[in-house]
Formats: structure tokens, C-alpha cells, sequence
């Protein structure tokens, strides 16, 4: 167990929906980050925050968005589902901006 | 980041050495090479990283060679448990983890 926790552990919904998935970082962590891992693709880099503020970005397409709140906890919004959004996404947090990745143990996401 | 190369699959058996090679020929000096493993679909989990010496934790050891252009994952005495893909990954330690295909290692009785 990393210490990081995510939820829901699954989510089944319909294209064109909106979901959020939310992540609790370790404690102590101040950095969060969001990834995808689909079948044909690996794990892809999202985005990362550190406290609070957005550090890094990368390949999150413009129909998702994501935010670090003051109790550091960080949600990701997927809008506009397609049956290509269909997922695990992960989240990872660090103590640091410069530090070691922790991850959680994602969440799976199914659009039908 | 560098990139690395990882051969894509190997068997081990119970209880033996398992030794997984990763190349990195084009690694900066300033970037670490990093070793995580998942276990089918859980969240990737941490083993080890260093940067120019060799490392060692509970888990494994890591054996980078002089010119740093490629690394050994050493687990001393695999068990079932550590059938995983194994990512080596290199980047710098404030930046993203790149993730590529990783080693699908399995362990046999």
C-alpha cells in the first residue's frame, strides 16, 4: 500500500458524460500527478500539480482538466467521453517536485 | 528524456537471480535511471533508482555500468510474487516519468 488513495475503483458510464476521479495523496506529499494507461498506448503523463499550482502538462487532451485543492487532494474531470477514453488512470504523488512518484492503485474507467 | 530499450519479455525461475537489463546510451548527466514495476493493472510500484553508484534496498539492487549507458535490475531470489512488467525508466528527478513498454517478466516453479 503507497499511502496514495483513488476514487471510485471503477466507473462504467456512457459516451458524451462527464466523471470525476479523485486522488488522496501521502500524506505529507505535496505533489500530485495524473496518468493514463490504455491497452494500445502504455502510460501516459498527464499533468502534475504541486501545491496547488499546475507544473507540468502532458499529453491531456483540452475535454479533461484537473486541480490541486488546498487540502491537496486532486481531482480529474474527463467531459465529453469517448470510447477511447476508456482507461486506468492512476494518480502519483510525491513529496516534492523532486522527488520519488508514489502510486495509487487507479482508477478504471469503461465508457459504452 | 533519454529513452531506453528493455528486451520485452524474459522467464526466471523461483527462487534464482533475476537480472533485466535496460540500455540507455543517450542519458544526460543529470538524470536518473529509475526502476518501477506493475503488477497486473495495480498501480506501479517503486523499486529502486540511482544516479552513477550502485544501489541496493530490500527489494533489489542496481548496477549501473562507468559510462552509464546501460543498467542491471538485480531481484536476488525471485518469487512467483514478482511476476510484473518492469519499466526502466531515465529522466530527470523533478520531471514527469516517461513510461515505455517494460520487461514482462515471469516467474516460473
Amino acid at each position: 500500500d503507497s499511502g496514495v488513495t483513488q476514487t471510485p475503483k471503477h466507473l462504467i458510464t456512457a459516451t458524451g458524460q462527464r466523471v470525476t476521479l479523485r486522488c488522496s495523496p501521502r500524506s505529507g506529499d505535496l505533489s500530485v500527478y495524473w496518468y493514463q494507461q490504455s491497452l494500445d498506448q502504455g502510460l501516459q503523463f498527464l499533468i502534475q500539480y504541486y501545491n496547488g499550482e499546475e507544473r507540468a502538462k502532458g499529453n491531456i487532451l483540452e475535454r479533461f482538466s484537473a486541480q490541486q485543492f488546498p487540502d491537496l487532494h486532486s481531482e480529474l474531470n474527463l467531459s465529453s467521453l469517448e470510447l477511447g477514453d476508456s482507461a486506468l488512470y492512476f494518480c502519483a504523488s510525491s513529496v516534492g517536485p523532486d522527488t520519488l512518484q508514489f502510486f495509487g492503485p487507479g482508477t478504471r474507467l469503461t465508457v459504452l | 528524456d533519454a529513452k531506453t530499450t528493455q528486451p520485452p519479455s524474459m522467464d526466471c525461475a523461483e527462487g534464482r537471480a533475476a537480472n533485466l537489463p535496460c540500455n540507455h546510451s543517450t542519458i544526460s548527466g543529470n538524470e536518473y535511471v529509475y526502476w518501477y514495476r506493475q503488477i497486473h493493472s495495480q498501480g506501479p510500484q517503486y523499486i529502486i533508482h540511482g544516479l552513477k553508484n550502485n544501489e541496493t534496498n530490500e527489494m533489489a539492487s542496481l548496477i549501473i555500468t562507468e559510462d552509464r549507458k546501460s543498467s542491471t535490475l538485480i531481484l536476488p531470489h525471485a518469487t512467483l510474487r514478482d511476476t510484473a512488467v518492469y519499466y526502466c525508466i531515465v529522466g530527470r528527478s523533478d520531471y514527469k516519468l516517461s513510461f515505455g513498454a517494460g520487461t514482462t517478466v515471469t516467474v516460473r516453479a
